[in-house]
């Protein structure tokens, strides 16, 4: 697509539940984001992808947090069990190899009640 | 490991005033770095990137920056304010490594514009 599209634009859950956020980034970018924007904590990498493989998962932030990528396309992050921190706006973004142009997505805003 | 530092967390300007958001970078090789912008309760837009090249990099809405690697500095400039450059601005850098590219982000400056 023309842009990284992310959904839904809100969601709105109850504590304990569990979530999957979808990104789908630019048609032929082949790394893909996750970044958590909270309140007060600026913007917070999460997890990276290059095809389907996952180089580099350090910024997920407990084991409730999974994310998967298949097709070298589409991405869902998972969060098991929501608490009221998970509470956050998430951004996907893609890129193609060498970091030349990142292409954020408008985010998933999450609100855990 | 990389890191970017934005000074001024809130920073307030006049209408046609200079604008002048700082940031600094750590990186233990040659870094890309970028300027992103926030809308209210939008996603993030690239006003600008430094790759490799001329040091001077002009980007959207008349803002540019300078990459000075003896400051390890890459700051944001606009000669003249506009009321519609209010905004939450960030810094990012990603390291020159196919391996591990993703940005890592400062903490972001709010921008204000005095009517």
């Amino acid at each position: 697509g023309a842009g990284v599209s992310q959904s839904p634009s809100n969601k709105v859950t109850e504590k304990g539940k569990d979530v999957e956020l979808r990104c789908d980034p630019i048609s032929g970018h082949t790394a893909l984001y996750w970044y958590r924007q909270s309140l007060g904590q600026g913007l917070e990498f999460l997890i990276y992808f290059q095809g389907n493989s996952a180089p580099d998962k350090s910024g997920l932030p407990s084991d409730r947090f999974s994310a998967e990528r298949t097709g070298g396309s589409v991405s869902t992050l998972t969060i098991q069990r929501t608490q009221q921190e998970d509470s956050a706006v998430y951004l996907c973004a893609s890129t193609t190899r060498g970091g030349h142009g990142y292409t954020f997505g408008s985010g998933t805003r999450l609100t855990v009640v | 490991a990389q890191s970017v530092t934005q000074l001024g967390s809130h920073v307030s300007v006049s209408e046609g005033a200079l604008v002048l958001l700082r940031c600094n970078y750590s990186s233990s090789v040659p870094p890309y770095l970028f300027w992103y912008v926030q809308y209210p309760n939008q996603g993030l837009q690239l006003l600008l990137k430094y790759t490799t090249g001329a040091t001077l990099v002009k980007g959207i809405n008349g803002f540019e920056a300078e990459f000075k690697k003896s400051e390890t500095s890459f700051h944001l400039t606009k000669p003249s304010a506009h009321m519609s450059d209010a905004a939450e601005y960030f810094c990012a850098v990603t390291l020159r490594d196919f391996g591990n590219e993703k940005l890592t982000f400062g903490t972001g400056t709010r921008l204000t514009i005095i009517p």
